[in-house]
Parts: structure tokens; sequence; C-alpha cells
């Protein structure tokens, strides 16, 4: 079972930050959370990852709370190509663990409109 | 780098006929996964591969499906017998973790199944 709980679906719009959050109360320190996201007919596209420290890439920005338990993906100027599922998933750091692949959940549909 | 590549995009077959998958990896990938995807979810785990050895098997991979990767490059997904429940998107990702705490794992388009 996924061990994140998203939105099922939100709305932006063209230009503005999209902030995704996502609570995994149960995180525990060995895991890393991940955001993948599927845009329609593809597969799922790696966007960033992180431990406890905010991360940031070409792509988004992760915040992460100092207690774990919730993330917010940030798209700083969401364009009509980032409308897509959004997954956010909890993942062991090292294989051997039951929670080490990747688990995705139903995740959160991003519609950027114009 | 050319990315994931899973052949064929669309298969469509009758029930109880065999089919079969290809996924070519990143080339040097070592680690390579497959996932089903029905409509309205998020994918599934089914199993992965590290070089040849398939270290992961989910229960969703019932007696009638196998995977091989032989020589630890190439990967096919077999499906025997196939049911309407077969019906979904079967996904291929493969990844090089230099460090298992960053894996990033490299989707293809997937292989689109329609048993009908």
């Amino acid at each position: 079972d996924a061990k994140t709980t998203q939105p099922t679906s939100m709305d932006c719009a063209e230009g503005r930050a999209a902030n995704l959050p996502c609570n995994h109360s149960t995180i525990s320190g060995n895991e890393y959370v991940y955001w993948y996201r599927q845009i329609h007919s593809q597969g799922p596209q790696y966007i960033i990852h992180g431990l406890k420290n905010n991360e940031t890439n070409e792509m988004a920005s992760l915040i992460i709370t100092e207690d774990r338990k919730s993330s917010t993906l940030i798209l700083p100027h969401a364009t009509l190509r980032d409308t897509a599922v959004y997954y956010c998933i909890v993942r062991q750091m090292f294989s051997g663990g039951s929670n080490y692949k990747l688990t995705f959940g139903k995740g959160t549909l991003l519609t950027v409109n114009p | 780098d050319t990315g994931v590549s899973q052949n064929p995009r669309h298969k469509i077959t009758k029930r109880g006929q065999n089919v079969t998958f290809r996924c070519d990896p990143i080339s040097e990938h070592n680690r390579l996964y497959w996932y089903r995807q029905t409509l309205g979810q998020g994918p599934e785990f089914l199993t992965y591969f590290q070089n040849e050895a398939q270290l992961e098997k989910s229960r969703l991979l019932s007696d009638r499906f196998s995977a091989e990767r032989p020589k630890g490059s190439f990967s096919t997904l077999e499906i025997q017998r196939t049911e309407q429940g077969d019906s979904a998107m079967y996904l291929c990702a493969s990844s090089f973790p230099r460090d298992t705490r960053r894996e990033k794992l490299f989707f293809g388009s997937g292989t689109q199944l329609s048993v009908l």
C-alpha cells in the first residue's frame, strides 16, 4: 500500500507557481521522499527527491517539513506542458527492505490552465 | 542516451493467446524493472532485475507471467494464456544507481495490451 496521501486533483494558472502537497505521516528515518510525474500516454518521469533538507533542481523544488510528515512539490512557473499526474512516493534508502521499490499511489492530477 | 525502448507500443490479442513484450534499457543500466498500470491507477510493481538476476517478484506476477533478462541487457515479459484482466499498460524502467540512496528510474512509454 502507498504510504502517502495526495489530493486527487488540482488546478493552476499558466505562469503561476503550482504547489502540490503530500502527507507521509508514517515515514521512517531511512525513507526518502520521491516525486515522479506522468504525462498522458507516457511513462513516469523522475522529478526530484529528498531526505530532510529542501531540494531544488531545474524542474522543481521540494520542501519537506521539519518533522518530515509532509512535503510540498513546487513548480515555480507552471506551463501547459506540466499538466500531468504527480506521484509522491516514500522509499527506503537501501535494497532488501520491503519498501525499497517505488510504490505508486493514484497521485494528483495537476491541470495547468491558460 | 536514447532512453528506455519498449516494443510493441500496442498489442491486441485474443483471450488465451500468449504475448511477449520487449524492453531495451538505457545502455549500461544494470537494473531493470517491470510495472503494470491500469486505467486511473498508478503503476504497480511486478518484478526487477539486477543484471541478469531476477531479485524480486510481486504477488501480482502469477504463474502465467514470466520475465527474463538474458545477459543482463534487454528483457522480455511473457504472458501465457492471456485473460481480459491482463489488459493494461506494461511499463519498463531502468536505472544505474551509483548510490542506491539516489536511485532514479527512467521509464519507457510502455506497451498497451488489450485482451479481447
